[in-house]
C-alpha cells in the first residue's frame, strides 16, 4: 500500500459546482496533515492545515477520520483559480522524521467556463 | 518579505557534468529541506539540514547526490556526474523549525 494515495483524477467540473477530493494513508501513527495545491511547473503551496475536528477556510473544508486514516477536502463554489493539483501532504511521526512530509501524487482539478 | 529563493529555474547539463542548486531559505528560517520531484510522482524527501549540520539525508540517493547549509550563504544541494535519471524538479522548503514548510519555486534540472 501506498504511503499517501489520492485520486489522480482529473476532476473537471463547472464553475460554481462542489468538489470532493479523498485521501488515504498507510502510517497510523502519523501526526499531522495538510492540503498543499500546486499549479502547473510551479512549487507547492499551503493551503490548509488538517485538523482531527475538521477545519474550513472560506470555500475549503477539510476533515480527517484517523480511525479510517482518511483525509478530504471540499471545495464548494469552484471558481476558475482553483484549477490545479492538490497535494494529500502528511507527517509521519511526531519524534524522529516528524520534519519529513510524504507527498500524494496530486489530484488534477480543471474548472471549466 | 522574501519567501524561498532558489536558483537557477532552470539547469541543462549534459550527462556526466556537476549540477549544483542553491536555496536561500525564507528569512528567519534556519531549517532547509530538499525534495525531488520526478514527471508524474509526488515529491520524495531527501535532505534536511540546519545551519552547518546535515539532520537527516536518508532520502538522497547513496552515491553523486551531497547537500550542505553552511554557515553564511545558501543550501546547495549537489549532484555529480548526472545521468537521465536526474532530470527533475528539485524544491527546496523551509520552516522556523516543524511544521508548515514553505517551498521555494524549485530548479528543474534536464540532463541531455
Amino acid at each position: 500500500r501506498k504511503e499517501v494515495e489520492q485520486d489522480p483524477g482529473p476532476f473537471n467540473v463547472p464553475e460554481g459546482a462542489t468538489v470532493a477530493f479523498n485521501c488515504t494513508y498507510s502510517n497510523s501513527a502519523s501526526q499531522s496533515f495538510f492540503w498543499y495545491r500546486q499549479d502547473c511547473r510551479k512549487e507547492p503551496k499551503l493551503l490548509m492545515s488538517v485538523y482531527s475536528s475538521g477545519n474550513e477556510d472560506g470555500r475549503f473544508t477539510a476533515q480527517l477520520n484517523r480511525a479510517s486514516q482518511y483525509i478530504s477536502l471540499l471545495i464548494r463554489d469552484s471558481k476558475l483559480s482553483d484549477s490545479a493539483t492538490y497535494l494529500c501532504v502528511v507527517n509521519p511521526s511526531s519524534g524522529a522524521g516528524s520534519y519529513q512530509l510524504t507527498f500524494g501524487k496530486g489530484t488534477k482539478l480543471s474548472v471549466i467556463p | 518579505n522574501a519567501g524561498v529563493m532558489q536558483n537557477p529555474r532552470h539547469l541543462v547539463r549534459r550527462r556526466g557534468q556537476e549540477a549544483r542548486l542553491r536555496c536561500s531559505p525564507m528569512k528567519g528560517h534556519s531549517h532547509v529541506y530538499w525534495y525531488r520531484q520526478l514527471p508524474e510522482e509526488g515529491l520524495k524527501f531527501m535532505v534536511y539540514l540546519q545551519k552547518e549540520n546535515i539532520i537527516d539525508e536518508s532520502g538522497m540517493p547513496k552515491e553523486r547526490f551531497s547537500a550542505e547549509f553552511p554557515k553564511e550563504g545558501p543550501s546547495i544541494l549537489r549532484i555529480q556526474q548526472v545521468v537521465r535519471g536526474d532530470s527533475a524538479a528539485y524544491f527546496c522548503a523551509s520552516s522556523p523549525g516543524g511544521q508548515p514548510q514553505h517551498f521555494g519555486d524549485g530548479t528543474r534540472l534536464s540532463i541531455l
